[in-house]
């Protein structure tokens, strides 16, 4: 099991709907992620929050929101999106240490959403 | 821009035998490079990473070698087993960044 828990599992959605990603992680990491990941192709970087603040913005289209509520939750929230967002929505943590070498990112198991 | 390819795109081995899976990375700043592994329904799981001032690191079965000069670090999977199936993304990272540049994937595949 993975130490960055998502939920829900998986989510099927209208275009006129609004649903909430959440994410959670108790390793004491600062730095959180979400990332999109389409059927065979690597994960695409949509955020990056350090120290609750966001510090990336992939140039997301405004329909997705994010929101780190405090060091241990994401929220991704979703409105009007379209068929093409279907895709596993993955989150991610890692720490962050001003000065420090990279470190590795600890990925939850994913949200399978699907827009109808 | 920063770019990793990565190769094979699918690979098939014996039980048993070994697979090798090779990354080459185009930004010279990179300094750390894991890898991950993804089975079906799962996020990606970090098996094995190397930072630029080792040019080996080895665990278990798995082992990964980096090359500076050539900018390629590879992944080398001993006596593979079944469940070694999935696929496997390598991934270049710079110190002070958040971005993780990542390979297109290797799908894996071990028969019995």
């Amino acid at each position: 099991d993975t130490e960055v828990t998502q939920t829900p599992k998986h989510l099927v959605m209208g275009m006129t709907n609004k649903k909430s990603l959440k994410c959670e992680q108790h390793m004491g990491h600062r730095a959180m992620y979400w990332y999109k990941q389409k059927a065979k192709k690597p994960p695409e970087l949509m955020f990056v929050y350090s120290y609750e603040k966001l510090s990336i913005n992939e140039s997301v289209p405004s329909r997705f929101s994010p929101e780190c509520p405090n060091s241990s939750l994401l929220n991704l929230h979703l409105h009007a999106l379209q068929p093409e967002d279907s895709a596993l929505y993955l989150c991610a943590s890692s720490q962050d240490k001003a000065g420090t070498l990279n470190s590795p990112l600890h990925f939850g198991n994913g949200t399978r959403l699907t827009v109808t | 821009g920063e770019n990793v390819e990565q190769h094979p795109s699918t690979l098939s081995v014996q039980e048993g035998d070994s697979a090798v899976i090779k990354c080459t990375y185009s930004d010279s700043a990179s300094n750390y490079f894991p890898w991950y592994k993804q089975e079906l329904g799962k996020g990606p799981q970090l098996i094995i990473d190397i930072r630029s001032n080792v040019g080996e690191k080895k665990d278990q079965r798995i082992a990964v070698t980096l090359n500076k000069t050539a900018k390629h670090f590879s992944l080398h999977i001993t006596e593979t087993q079944p469940e070694d199936s999935a696929v496997y993304f390598c991934a270049a990272s710079t110190s002070g960044t958040y971005k993780y540049i990542f390979g297109t994937g290797t799908r894996l595949k071990v028969l019995a």
